[in-house]
């Protein structure tokens, strides 16, 4: 069974503090996503990347930062939490070319308190 | 406004009722996904849909995608409680139908009484 990873699934952090999210695939994909989930608001895109060391800004970068050393490794950095970052994120996935169908984490429930 | 509308918010049905779910662009789709969504857990891919006028099924769940229209739908027959939870479609709205920069509607959340 294919597999993303995210490596919390609830998190409480302070204001101002360092976050990483960490979300792991083990399909080989090229392409991984950074989304953000809030009520009302529904799914937003924060960062792509579709190779090693490239990353692309998603619609709502601001606040956030991504690393992609590793192919099956996309980390999200929250570089200093602040409570409007309170949301469900989500990772997801997808072989390139890109029309083909994102799999996706179970997600990390962020509180920034 | 919103660049994907679905409709409707919510919905409540009987089991057993047939039900629609409809996912409607303000610009040309060259591509729709759907997913589903369990309350607080990751999105489940669906079907996908890349051709005017292509009809997909998978168990009870059917896609149907009107380019013309701007639009797809999701019927689900005979629904179960297994059938509750958010129903996401999500486009490429940019060109060329990637999935680089897909937008989501806001979702539909469908509860199923027994």
């Amino acid at each position: 069974d294919v597999k993303v990873t995210q490596s919390s699934r609830y998190l409480v952090k302070r204001t101002g503090e360092k976050v990483f999210l960490e979300c792991v695939q083990d399909m080989d994909h090229e392409n991984m996503f950074w989304y953000r989930q809030d009520p009302g608001l529904g799914l937003r895109l924060i960062y792509f990347s579709y190779d090693v060391k490239m990353k692309e800004k998603g619609d709502i970068p601001e606040g956030y930062s991504v690393s992609r050393e590793k192919k099956e490794r996309f980390s999200l950095i929250l570089e200093s939490a602040s409570t409007n970052q309170t949301s469900m994120y989500l990772c997801a996935s997808s072989f390139w070319p890109a029309n083909e169908k994102l799999f996706f984490g179970s997600g990390t429930q962020l509180s920034v308190l | 406004s919103q660049e994907l509308e679905q409709s409707p918010q919510s919905l409540i049905v009987q089991e057993g009722k047939n039900l629609t779910i409809n996912c409607t662009s303000s610009k040309t789709l060259y591509g729709l996904y759907w997913y589903k969504q369990k309350y607080g857990e990751g999105l489940i891919f669906l079907m996908m849909l890349q051709k005017g006028g292509e009809e997909k099924s998978h168990e009870k769940i059917t896609a149907k995608l009107d380019e013309k229209k701007q639009q797809s739908s999701l019927h689900i027959t005979a629904s179960q409680p297994s059938h509750a939870g958010i129903y996401l479609c999500g486009a490429d709205l940019g060109s060329g139908g990637s999935n680089y920069k897909l937008t989501f509607g806001k979702g539909t959340l469908l509860t199923v009484n027994p």
